[in-house]
């Protein structure tokens, strides 16, 4: 198993621009999440899902979309890139909101 | 919003000594976590403790949950160089809520 997956390792974009970031996972978990990470705030959901087609907010979710439209595969659209998404994202997968496995990140930088 | 606050912030310390960083939040938790996270890499399970009081072992770390279920620490023992990293608390649910965390800084 390859666990939880995350692509790109790192992207730099330019303010306005749009771009998704891909997380896939072959655990068969219905429960997949996003999170972005700054220094000194520790992780904040963004997106979270308990199933193929559901979908929620988390805590910070304005200027980022979700689907899911299957159980493996929960992509992160950043819909007009602004500096304030310059972060690291990490998603995260679990058979039920207790143990979650975290992939190795996405490190967003805009500029 | 739960509001979890970890102290202290950063720790550095020599190999072999103890130390304890806390938890504390702002209202009870349901469930709490604790994780490790090392540079570049996302962060791993440690524990998962549920009853008000429980005490759990992972060989040099032993954590405690608070009788209220407000507050948590993680006491590790004759700390060594693989201990470092940043060390997370989060409150469980469809909506995760993490601490800032502590980041540990074990030196040979």
């Amino acid at each position: 198993n390859a666990g939880v997956t995350q692509t790109p390792k790192f992207q730099v974009l330019k303010t306005g621009q749009s771009m998704t970031l891909q997380c896939a996972q072959d655990m068969n978990h219905e429960y997949m999440s996003w999170y972005r990470q700054d220094p000194g705030m520790g992780l904040r959901l963004i997106h979270y899902s308990v199933g193929a087609g559901i979908t929620d907010q988390g805590e910070v979710p304005n200027g980022y979309n979700v689907s899911r439209s299957t159980t493996e595969d929960f992509p992160l659209r950043l819909l007009s890139a602004a500096p304030s998404q310059t972060s690291v994202y990490f998603c995260a997968s679990s058979t039920d909101s207790y143990t979650q496995y975290f992939g190795p990140g996405t490190r967003l930088t805009v500029l | 919003t739960q509001l979890l606050e970890q102290s202290p912030q950063f720790l550095s310390i020599q190999e072999g000594e103890n130390l304890t960083v806390y938890c504390n939040s702002s209202s009870v938790f349901s469930s709490l976590q604790w994780y490790r996270q090392e540079p570049g890499e996302g962060p791993v399970l440690l524990v998962t403790v549920v009853t008000g009081g429980e005490v759990k072992k992972l060989k040099r770390l032993t954590f405690q949950f608070g009788d209220a279920r407000k507050d948590s620490s993680l006491h590790i023992t004759a700390a060594q160089p693989g201990d470092t990293g940043l060390y997370l608390c989060a409150n469980t649910g469809n909506q995760f809520y993490f601490g800032t965390g502590t980041s540990l800084t074990v030196i040979p």
